[in-house]
């Protein structure tokens, strides 16, 4: 069973610029997690989808981050204009409803580096 | 919301046992992971505990003690490859739909 997949794997951008991280996630796997861990600090949780709808998107820093889910398979999170201190890494987890501990397993990650 | 602490980094020597504890404070506790991540990789499950107490797996160990809001994870007979970051992670019951939040983890080194 393949895993969580994330592209690209590093993006170099500069400030101003767009860019769009793509997540599969497992097959069959309904909820789908972006999160993001900052140099030094702690993974901290972004938005939770449960099939193409947003179930929490509490830890969208701001209106510069838009996350979508078309049809419930991947995910698109996309930054514009971004900005220096958006620099870090992505990772995108998913997890299967209903199962006992409904564990979320991890993509890679994509490591975003604005300039 | 939810507090969650570990300490910083720890060293510990090939084949020895090593222990990593967590606190937690959370008002809808819904259980605690422990992820193993190597640099650069993904962060990948290790263990999960609900209910108090201990749960074995291979080298592997966690405790959990929700009246105290406690966790540790024990490794044991330690290898090379073991050292990596330890997070700790806790599922919260918030608003009705679940949460988790990642401490920011335990830098492990091993060394021979």
């Amino acid at each position: 069973e393949a895993g969580v997949t994330q592209f690209p794997s590093h993006s170099v951008i500069e400030k101003g610029q767009t860019v769009t991280l793509r997540c599969d996630p497992i097959s069959g796997h309904d909820n789908l997690y972006w999160y993001r861990r900052v140099m030094g600090k702690e993974i901290k949780f972004l938005l939770h989808f449960v099939k193409e709808s947003k179930q929490d998107e509490s830890g969208m820093p701001n209106n510069r981050f838009l996350a979508e889910r078309t049809g419930g398979t991947y995910s698109t999170l996309k930054v514009q204009p971004a900005e220096l201190e958006d620099s870090g890494v992505y990772f995108c987890a998913s997890s299967q409803e209903g199962a006992p501990q409904e564990t979320q397993y991890f993509g890679p990650g994509t490591r975003l580096l604005v300039l | 919301g939810q507090n969650i602490d570990q300490p910083t980094e720890m060293t510990a020597t090939e084949g020895a046992i090593v222990q990593i504890n967590c606190t937690y404070q959370t008002s809808g506790f819904n259980g605690l992971f422990w992820y193993q991540q190597h640099a650069g990789e993904a962060p990948t499950f290790l263990s999960y505990n609900v209910l108090d107490g201990l749960e074995e797996k291979g080298r592997f160990s966690s405790f959990l003690s929700r009246s105290k809001g406690y966790s540790y994870l024990l490794l044991k007979e330690l290898q090379m490859k073991d050292s990596a970051s330890y997070l700790c992670a806790v599922r919260d019951r918030e608003k009705g739909y679940q949460k988790v939040t990642f401490g920011t983890g335990t830098k492990l080194q091993v060394i021979p």
